[in-house]
């Protein structure tokens, strides 16, 4: 079966910086996205990788694996409206989005 | 980044009656478009896929009769929920991508039946 991994909840602190990793096992690879919704509103996108490496985008960045199957999203100085649920997804070889359950990141002054 | 459009944002229907949902890309042609349910605290659910011109790839326990997609064309599909009752009542959110980029997604329709 598909299965994407990411922790259910994380606590940060204003400033700081916070890695949220997700683990995957698809059938096929056609790429990862990450990304934001705040409660109520529909997701916005954030990055996408389909090689491996990091790309960094300002405060956040994000990282593949595709030999582990793993990626994660580095958010640095950390600001109060980053509390949000992120969201992991992989394209899988039929071009459908597999979803992960989504972590949500909590960030105290 | 790429634009979809989705209509309504906030729609409250009597139950039995009918909702039509529209999902547009407009600065792209979406070969595929998904539509998605979610749950309060709960991830995104795909409901069903659709690849313009031909009929929809429902996800497993999903009614077809009861939620009609409609993709004809590259740039408008539409969701229909038909005779709505009280548990239909969710978020549905469409996203629209290209063979080989990333999904960009509509605004979201918070769905109420009363």
């Amino acid at each position: 079966g598909q299965n994407i991994d990411q922790p259910t909840e994380m606590t940060a602190t204003e400033g700081a910086i916070v890695q949220i990793n997700c683990t995957y096992q698809t059938s096929g690879f056609n790429g990862l996205f990450w990304y934001q919704q705040h409660a109520g509103e529909a997701p916005t996108f954030l990055s996408y990788n389909v090689l491996d490496g990091l790309e960094e985008k300002g405060r956040f960045s994000s990282f593949l694996s595709r030999s582990k199957g793993y990626s994660y999203l580095l958010l640095k100085e950390l600001q109060m409206k980053d509390s949000a649920s992120y969201l992991c997804a992989v394209l899988d070889s039929n071009y459908q989005l597999i979803w992960g359950a989504g972590t949500k990141l909590i960030i105290k002054p | 980044g790429a634009v979809v459009s989705q209509h309504p944002s906030r729609v409250i229907c009597k139950s039995g009656t009918s909702v039509k949902i529209e999902c547009r890309s407009l600065d792209f042609q979406a070969t595929t478009m998904f539509w998605y349910r979610q749950f309060p605290k709960q991830s995104l659910m795909l409901m069903a896929t659709s690849n313009e011109g031909s009929k929809a790839t429902y996800e497993q326990g999903v009614e077809k009769d009861k939620f009609l997609i409609n993709h004809a064309s590259l740039t408008l599909s539409t969701l229909t929920v038909t005779s709505a009752h009280p548990e239909d009542s969710s978020f549905y959110i469409c996203s629209a991508q290209e063979r080989d980029t990333e999904a960009f997604f509509g605004q979201g329709t918070r769905l109420t039946v009363v």
